[in-house]
């Protein structure tokens, strides 16, 4: 069954580094997004990617954030200066349409800044 | 203010026990409403979905869900858990006139099934 990829499962990295999770959608899918889940908390919006573009972001995805479709399978998260409080688990998505309103989640790369 | 809320954090039942999860929306319009499913170590899986018709849904692995709108609910159940059912159960929302299908998603339930 095709399923969404994410790498790494768990990274660890010391603050104002630069951080990329890496996805890898259902092949066949168009439409893109990334969640996070900080520890104990409820699982958020960062942003959706369709046609090679951002099509709506939340106020969580500031400029430290950007995401990038550099080739035909791989869709990244990249991080540019990390901050304590972007330790969470995050969550890759993928849907073929926007009829189903089914997600296919990915089981997440878990990210701890020190 | 728009939201979604599960009401209970940790639910603890016996396995064979009967299970219902609460799930309450606050739109002016009734979103598309789903339920997710978050083992240990896991992502996130579909368990069922709501957008019109039938308010009884069934999904995977026994559950259903009930649709009502008078209590703007859409609560889980399942008739006899297992042991299996032990995780984390998130309720989830597509608010009404989204374009980009972005889901808001309720606090999560924990649950514990005792043998």
């Amino acid at each position: 069954e095709p399923e969404v990829t994410q790498t790494p499962s768990h990274q660890v990295t010391q603050m104002g580094q630069e951080v990329i999770l890496r996805c890898v959608p259902i092949s066949n899918h168009l439409y893109f997004y990334w969640y996070r889940q900080i520890l104990g908390q409820k699982v958020e919006f960062l942003v959706s990617f369709y046609n090679n573009e951002i099509s709506e972001k939340s106020e969580i995805f500031d400029d430290q954030f950007s995401v990038e479709r550099p080739d035909g399978s791989n869709f990244t998260l990249k991080i540019r200066s990390t901050k304590l409080e972007d330790s969470a688990m995050y969550f890759c998505a993928s849907t073929a349409t926007l009829n189903t309103g089914e997600l296919f989640f990915g089981e997440g790369s878990r990210l701890t800044v020190l | 203010a728009q939201s979604v809320t599960q009401p209970d954090i940790h639910i603890t039942v016996s396995e064979g026990a009967s299970l219902e999860l609460r799930c309450n929306y606050s739109y002016g319009a009734t979103p598309y409403l789903f339920w997710y499913v978050q083992s240990p170590g896991q992502g996130l899986q579909l368990l069922l979905k709501y957008f019109s018709g039938d308010t009884l849904v069934q999904g995977i692995k026994g559950f259903e869900a009930e649709f009502k709108r008078s209590q703007s609910s859409f609560n889980l159940r399942k008739p006899s858990v297992h042991w299996s059912d032990a995780a984390e159960y998130f309720c989830a929302v597509i608010p009404p006139l989204s374009g980009t299908y972005k889901y808001i998603f309720g606090t999560g339930t924990r649950l514990k099934v005792l043998a």
